[in-house]
């Protein structure tokens, strides 16, 4: 059953610490899309990759904000430092030139 | 500026009944657009999707009905289960960028 995989489930941290997120993108997938979920904004995209090449970052905090594909079974969102305003379920999604993106369950970060 | 609106928050239906969410839009580049069903600590899973070359798309319970001319898509639920309470969002692809726009998200809960 092939599904998104994201680590860590769950975080909590304290401001000023760098957080790391990963995320395995379904076998066969060429775009992988880094979303935040906000109680105001619902899913606001980050950042986006196809075939590992970033895309589309307008949406990241640059100053913090750092997202990288090393090779296509790895995804990663680094925050550094991070700041309770960061405080948030990211997701990470994957999928093909066509169709549609699936979703991996979400990173919880609070920040503290 | 959000592309993807979804104007009504939450949205509470009779068990049996007909659920309507509704979700506008206002860049016209799109040509994709996708509804996704979240429950509480899960990520958004994929319900039903539309081209934009077609006005209607019909998936068991699920039909999701589109009208260009007025930048405006709707998802019926028929009949209505308390298993369908959940968050709902709407989703647009633009066919330049092959980015996602998700809205906010609509509430339902479906009573029983």
């Amino acid at each position: 059953d092939a599904r998104v995989t994201q680590t860590p489930r769950d975080k909590v941290t304290e401001m000023g610490q760098e957080v790391t997120m990963r995320c395995q993108p379904i076998l066969g997938h060429n775009t992988v899309f880094w979303y935040r979920q906000t109680m105001m904004q619902g899913l606001e995209l980050l950042a986006y990759f196809r075939n590992r090449a970033p895309l589309d970052d307008s949406g990241m905090p640059k100053d913090r904000f750092s997202a990288e594909m090393p090779d296509a079974t790895l995804a990663t969102l680094k925050i550094q430092p991070s700041e309770p305003r960061d405080s948030a379920v990211y997701f990470c999604a994957s999928g093909r030139e066509i169709g549609e993106l699936f979703f991996g369950e979400g990173s919880r970060l609070t920040v503290l | 500026d959000q592309q993807v609106k979804q104007n009504s928050p939450s949205l509470s239906v009779q068990e049996g009944r007909i659920s309507i969410l509704n979700c506008d839009y206002t860049n016209s580049m799109f040509d994709y657009f996708l509804w996704y069903k979240k429950y509480p600590a899960e990520g958004p899973t994929f319900l039903i999707s539309i081209s934009s070359i077609k006005d209607k798309n019909e998936d068991g319970r699920f039909t999701v009905f589109l009208n260009k001319s007025a930048k405006h898509l709707s998802l019926h639920i028929v009949p209505s289960q308390p298993g369908d309470s959940a968050v709902y969002f709407c989703a647009a692809r633009d066919n330049y960028g092959q980015n996602f726009v998700f809205g906010p998200g609509t509430r339902l809960s479906v009573l029983p």
